[in-house]
């Protein structure tokens, strides 16, 4: 069955620490991988997306297809980054829901 | 990105009423929507994928009957809850995908619904 693990459910760092956010996929075939961020109060948003490579407010996520992970790393975590974080493989692209990771919080204090 | 609305953004009911939430796609038009629930605290679920011209497609264990969905047009699907319980209290949120091929999709605001 397809699953999307994100073991962390809260992670509590302080401000400029590395942060990490673990996310572990298992699919058949090759999926598309996204992280969304859900601030307080505010919709989700897609955050990035592993096929256009690009790093957003200092985040990046690697494929991993060896072990079948897609973790998000910042290197120095800002307050603003507090936040909810989902990874969301996509098997098949254009047209098909998205199937969300239970989450992570992702803390950051001063 | 796409711009969705949903409304109301929140809402309370009484134990046995139904309730519709709009999902409206402003920037384009979407021939496929997608209804989740999220609860506090907790990830979304995917509840059904709304066609226009066609039936829902709900997901294992979401009741078809209890929660109406209609793609009334390319840019408007509806959710019913139907005989509503404080059971169905929960945040509703849609998403439309974007048009391009990269699979990223738009959500809405969620609309929040509490039943007394």
């Amino acid at each position: 069955a397809q699953r999307v693990t994100q073991p962390e459910k809260l992670l509590s760092v302080f401000k400029g620490a590395p942060v990490e956010l673990k996310c572990n996929y298992s699919y058949s075939g090759s999926p598309e991988l996204f992280w969304y961020v859900q601030y307080s109060r505010q919709r989700l948003q897609l955050l990035l997306r592993h096929i256009s490579r690009e790093s957003i407010k200092g985040f990046t996520a690697d494929l991993n297809k060896g072990e079948t992970s897609f973790h998000l790393k910042k290197p120095f975590a800002q307050e603003e980054d507090s936040a909810m974080y989902y990874c969301a493989p996509l098997e098949n692209q254009a047209g098909t829901a998205l199937i969300f990771g239970k989450g992570t919080t992702l803390s950051v204090s001063s | 990105g796409a711009v969705v609305s949903q409304h109301p953004s929140w809402v309370i009911c009484k134990s046995g009423t139904s309730v519709k939430i709009e999902c409206r796609s402003l920037d384009f038009q979407a021939t496929t929507m997608f209804w989740y629930r999220q609860f506090p605290k907790q990830s979304l679920m995917l509840m059904a994928t709304s066609n226009e011209g066609s039936k829902a497609t709900y997901e294992q264990g979401v009741e078809k009957d209890k929660f109406l969905i209609n793609h009334a047009s390319l840019t408007l699907s509806t959710l019913t809850v139907t005989s509503a319980h404080p059971e169905d209290s929960s945040f509703y949120i849609c998403s439309v995908p974007g048009q391009g091929t990269f699979g990223e999709q738009y959500f809405g605001p969620g609309t929040r619904l509490t039943v007394t």
